[in-house]
């Protein structure tokens, strides 16, 4: 079945660093890809999103490209900050948009 | 713009009681998901709504667990009775809905259950 598999954590990063968080994905058809993000004390909320191969989305200076020769929608950022720290959610929406499937997290704490 | 509202936030009972979980969500969506979240895991889908109808509950136990969805708005999630394992983060979230794959899902904050 479809299936989603995101780098462990923890991630801790000085201020400033490079980003990535690698999502490697299974599916059959075409799947919508995300990055919902879950911040301390808050709720998942979406970071960016990508319908079909070689889509990028971006958001907050994050990126992910979806790349269907190699499954994968990795998390990117050229700058994180302090305020960045939260854990990272790859998913996975399949084809009929009838099923949802997360990965396990990544948590990431960024140091000043 | 109200987002996904769940209530309570927190929630603490002893083994074999019941308890229920409500989730209010964004006006005008009409899918509407639980969730169950474990400590260091991903959200785990219990069971879909498309308006009132429950369209995927695979993953529901239903031996303890039951959902409803009265008027294709609010929804409860019950269990009872609650066991040791049911502790976790039993999160809602709600969609313009259509069974396209690019829906956005909405969460709310969750509630957090612990069962002593």
């Amino acid at each position: 079945g479809d299936s989603v598999t995101q780098m462990e954590g923890p991630v801790t990063l000085s201020e400033e660093a490079c980003l990535t968080i690698n999502c490697t994905y299974t599916a059959t058809g075409y799947p919508s890809l995300f990055w919902y993000v879950q911040y301390p004390g808050e709720g998942l909320q979406l970071l960016l999103k990508a319908t079909k191969a070689d889509d990028k989305g971006s958001n907050k200076g994050f990126e992910a490209t979806y790349r269907k020769e190699t499954t994968s929608f990795h998390l990117e950022k050229g700058s994180v900050q302090v305020s960045d720290s939260a854990v990272y959610f790859c998913a996975l929406s399949d084809q009929s948009g009838n099923q949802f499937y997360f990965g396990t997290g990544t948590s990431l704490t960024v140091i000043p | 713009e109200a987002g996904v509202v769940q209530s309570p936030r927190y929630k603490i009972i002893e083994k074999k009681q019941p308890v229920a979980f409500w989730c209010n969500p964004i006006s005008g969506h009409n899918t509407l998901y639980w969730y169950l979240q474990n400590l260091g895991q991903g959200p785990e889908l219990l069971i879909r709504y498309e308006n009132e109808e429950a369209v995927d509950d695979s993953q529901l136990p239903k031996d303890r667990f039951s959902a409803e969805r009265l008027k294709g708005v609010d929804s409860t999630l019950k269990i009872q009775p609650a066991e040791l394992g049911d502790s976790a983060v039993y999160l809602c979230a709600s969609s313009f809905g259509g069974s396209s794959s690019a829906d956005t899902q909405y969460f709310g904050p969750g509630t957090r259950l612990t069962v002593l």
